[in-house]
């Protein structure tokens, strides 16, 4: 069975320091790996995902996470961020099924807290 | 382009009254549909899917049911309200037959049982 570990829950950082949010997933099939940023009472949206390909994937608001297979990785990495980053981060994976149930397992979130 | 909806937004019920939330998609056709419901500190949790109208899948036995009337609808319900269905939930949809899964969400409805 497919599961995925955000090692921190709270991640808290000074504006404009970078920052690295974790995340390890455990599959025994091809994987899809997916980070999505949820806004306090908002729905979660898509920050970048990993297909195939190029393991340095880049997204929206200057993240980027790089697949690592051999470490079973995904981590988050932002080299500046905003007061508007402050959100939860949540990394996904889904498995080469092939087929139309497009179930994502989900990791626990990392709520990331910048201050000034 | 696609849109998703839920409403209501915010809700706050008695214990062991019914409960009724909607969730339509606009701008696709046969998505997969979900619910999930986030509680403070447990995270996404999924609780029912859906590949096509009458189609539902329950992840985990609960106080609640899903229906799927309509192609772009999905709705969730209860006969009566528990303490425990307090939480934050989730409407999300993908293409159906696509494997990368990727998933798009909704707004959420924030519930709170009293």
């Amino acid at each position: 069975a497919q599961s995925v570990t955000q090692l921190d829950s709270q991640v808290p950082v000074f504006e404009e320091a970078p920052v690295e949010l974790r995340c390890n997933y455990s599959s025994s099939v091809s994987v899809y790996l997916f980070w999505y940023v949820q806004y306090p009472n908002q729905g979660l949206q898509l920050l970048l995902k990993y297909l195939s390909g190029s393991t340095l994937v880049k997204g929206i608001n200057g993240f980027e996470a790089e697949f690592n297979k051999s470490q079973t990785s995904f981590h988050l990495r932002k080299p500046s961020v905003h007061i508007s980053d402050t959100a939860e981060y949540f990394c996904a994976v889904s498995g080469d099924y092939g087929g139309s149930q497009g179930n994502l397992i989900f990791g626990k979130g990392t709520k990331l807290s910048v201050k000034p | 382009s696609q849109t998703i909806h839920q409403w209501p937004a915010t809700l706050v019920q008695p214990v062991g009254s019914p409960l009724s939330l909607e969730c339509t998609v606009e701008g696709t056709s046969n998505p997969n549909l979900y619910w999930y419901r986030q509680a403070a500190g447990r995270g996404l949790q999924l609780l029912f899917y859906s590949v096509g109208i009458g189609q539902i899948s329950s992840e985990v036995p609960q106080n609640l049911s899903a229906s799927r009337p309509q192609d772009r609808q999905f709705i969730l319900s209860s006969k009566k309200l528990l303490l425990s269905d307090s939480g934050f939930y989730l409407c999300a949809w993908s293409v159906g037959h696509e494997t990368d899964n990727e998933q798009f969400f909704g707004p959420g409805t924030r519930l709170t049982v009293l």
